[in-house]
């Protein structure tokens, strides 16, 4: 079972183009962060958000995690071809705990 | 943050034979973790490495195939004993830091033969 539900898998998308990856889970979770990842290189963290309904903003990318801190999201603006990669949303039930990864979103940004 | 080395980046290797891949980390760190990686794919944490104790294992994952060594604050091994092609993945090292993120070395992409 998996207790981060990642979505979608795979997004192909125009230059320009908005888009938003969700993250979700039926368990609360301490703190949760998202990763951006090339091939051949390790995942890079982004953002860790922490606190019910916050928000952090990072250039073109807005991250955003649930009141309930069950569900988290990442909101690319106007897309570029240097966002290509696969994003990793992790959670951690407590602090110190280990990390739960969702399954991933491939994204392909075509100019 | 964390900046982590890993040694080899990549390697192929005959069915039947061991690997051992090394992680430094640039600064002493509590906790070390080893997870594996299909290309494109989430990462499966294989065990979390305790200096000065045995590695501890998830499930799926024992210590007579993936031994991990911790001498000390800044370094781990793991080794991959007896490869099979299924044990083709890509090997990544990771640290926590002292706020909760966690941090990837670069990776070690295995193709065993």
């Amino acid at each position: 079972t998996q207790l981060l539900e990642q979505s979608p898998q795979f997004l192909s998308i125009q230059e320009g183009e908005n888009l938003t990856v969700y993250c979700n889970s039926s368990s609360v979770f301490s703190s949760l962060q998202w990763y951006r990842q090339e091939p051949g290189e390790g995942p890079v963290l982004l953002v860790t958000v922490v606190t019910g309904g916050e928000v952090k903003k990072l250039k073109r990318l807005t991250f955003q995690f649930g009141d309930a801190r069950k569900d988290s999201s990442l909101h690319i603006t106007a897309a570029q071809p240097g966002d290509t990669g696969l994003y990793l949303c992790a959670g951690a039930r407590e602090y110190g705990n280990k990390l739960v990864f969702g399954a991933g979103t491939i994204l392909r940004v075509k100019s | 943050s964390a900046v982590i080395s890993q040694k080899p980046s990549r390697d192929i290797c005959q069915r039947g034979t061991s690997l051992t891949i090394q992680c430094q980390v640039d600064s002493q760190v509590t906790m070390m973790f080893w997870y594996r990686q299909q290309p494109g794919q989430s990462l499966t944490l294989i065990a979390t490495a305790n200096q000065g104790s045995e590695a501890t294992y998830e499930s799926g994952f024992v210590i007579d195939k993936f031994p991990i060594s911790r001498p000390n604050l800044t370094f781990s091994t793991l080794t991959v004993s007896n490869m099979s092609p299924e044990d083709s993945s890509i090997y990544l090292c990771s640290t926590r830091g002292g706020g909760g993120q966690q941090y990837f070395g670069p990776g070690t992409r295995l193709t065993v033969t």
